[in-house]
């Protein structure tokens, strides 16, 4: 199956930087690709929608300037939490929706953010 | 509005039979996914199911009624490995997965 790769798996940052974490699809042309984060016990919550080439679509109640996603290429995207704050400690992960195939997404491996 | 429904928490012995249940109402379908997450990973794709019926893989099987709103995933001859939380997604008409908030499998021995 396709193959979702994302960077890095754990980070553990000072309050008040910034850390972005990467997303490839390694074996074939995302044109979407989605971000999630996850509190413990609880299910995923997208949190924001990106396309190749374009502004990534937030969900309601997600900072767009504190979470900053960019798309460049077909097989990367990028999500940066700046000024990160102990509440963004939390585990994110990233989609990928293959541009052939408009169903499956296939999930990164997750980053375990934690901010002290 | 949107919604899924799904246990929270189910517990099963090793070596029987579970089913978990899941409703769904959203605004238009696309299909219907079985996710598998153990704690700490990212989910990994067990089913996909967009017409009426089982589809039957290995030791799991899934089931769809799109009449009823209703799917169910089943586990045969479960393992202890199996202990995991199992989400319930479904595709809208655009496309957009709507996530359960899973149940969470506890296998005894």
């Amino acid at each position: 199956g396709a193959v979702v790769s994302q960077h890095p798996s754990r980070v553990i940052c000072k309050s008040g930087t910034s850390v972005k974490i990467e997303c490839r699809s390694l074996d074939f042309q995302a044109t979407t690709m989605f971000w999630y984060r996850q509190f413990p016990k609880q299910s995923l919550m997208l949190m924001a929608t990106s396309n190749e080439g374009s502004k990534a679509t937030y969900e309601q109640g997600v900072e767009k300037d504190k979470f900053l996603i960019n798309h460049a290429s077909l097989t990367l995207s990028t999500l940066t939490v700046t000024s990160a704050h102990p509440e963004d400690s939390s585990f994110y992960i990233c989609s990928a929706r293959d541009k052939g195939w408009v169903t499956e997404a296939f999930f990164g491996q997750g980053t375990r953010l934690t901010v002290v | 509005g949107q919604n899924i429904d799904q246990p929270t928490e189910m517990t099963a012995t090793e070596g029987a039979i579970v089913q978990i249940n899941c409703t769904y109402q959203t605004s238009g379908f696309n299909g219907l996914f079985w996710y598998q997450q153990h704690a700490g990973e990212a989910p990994t794709f067990l089913s996909y199911n967009v017409l009426d019926g089982l589809e039957e893989k290995g030791r799991f099987s899934s089931f769809l009624s799109r009449s009823k709103g209703y799917s169910y995933l089943l586990l045969k001859e479960l393992q202890m490995k199996d202990s995991a939380s199992y989400l319930c997604a479904c595709m809208d008409s655009n496309y957009q997965l709507i996530w359960g908030a899973g149940t969470k499998l506890i296998i005894k021995p």
